[in-house]
């Protein structure tokens, strides 16, 4: 069965600093990637997804995320975080042959001036 | 708007009373599926539609849970008897054919007192 580790639950950043966070699937083939944004109040918004080809996918707000076969991992990084950039991640793992997609627990971000 | 639309947004309820959600997903989208998110927690997989047939849930929806998709279009996840361990947020999603990106509402929340 598929599986999503989110290892930091809270992690704090200083505006302007870089930030990497931390994904690990457990899946037997390739499977198919996503990172997700939940803000206070907001649904989930889509940053990025990768499915295949290029390990280092871009997306929206400047992230981006490079898929490591060898570790299993799909982390995603931004050079400069922004204030608003405050929320929940949320690494999430489908496969072709099902349908939905398996949630890890969450990273909270916090942004410090 | 054409996002994910879901009703109520909150609905307060004493325990042992019935509860139904709506979900409106995007017109062109035949995938549809239910989340029930928890504090602290990410979403969890509850069950999910191709069209009007439920191809799919988790075992987490007991039987008390209820959902239903009757045209293909919109659904409704129905609680009965809630409990107070029913307190969470549930989230509706779509997607068109094929796998990839889930499209989310911004979730129904639920407190049973």
């Amino acid at each position: 069965a598929q599986s999503v580790t989110q290892p930091d639950i809270h992690i704090t950043v200083s505006e302007g600093a870089s930030l990497e966070l931390r994904c690990n699937y457990s899946y037997g083939a390739t499977p198919y990637l996503f990172w997700y944004v939940q803000s206070p109040g907001q649904g989930l918004q889509l940053l990025l997804k990768y499915f295949s080809g290029d390990t280092l996918v871009q997306g929206i707000k400047g992230f981006e995320a490079e898929f490591k076969r060898s570790q299993s991992s799909f982390n995603l990084r931004k050079p400069s975080v922004h204030w608003s950039d405050a929320a929940e991640y949320f690494c999430a793992v489908g496969a072709n042959s099902g349908y939905a997609l398996n949630f890890g627990k969450g990273t909270s971000l916090l942004v410090t001036p | 708007d054409t996002g994910v639309s879901q009703d109520p947004r909150h609905k307060i309820t004493k325990r042992g009373q019935n509860v139904t959600f709506r979900c409106d997903p995007i017109s062109e989208h035949n995938r549809l599926y239910w989340y029930r998110q928890t504090l602290g927690q990410g979403p969890e997989f509850l069950t999910y539609f191709q069209n009007e047939a439920q191809l799919e849930k988790s075992r987490l929806l007991s039987d008390r849970f209820s959902a239903e998709r009757p045209k293909g279009s919109f659904s409704t996840l129905e609680i009965q008897r809630t409990e107070q361990g029913d307190s969470a947020m549930y989230l509706c999603a779509s997607s068109p054919q094929g796998p990839g990106e889930l499209f989310f509402g911004e979730g129904s929340r639920l407190t049973v007192l």
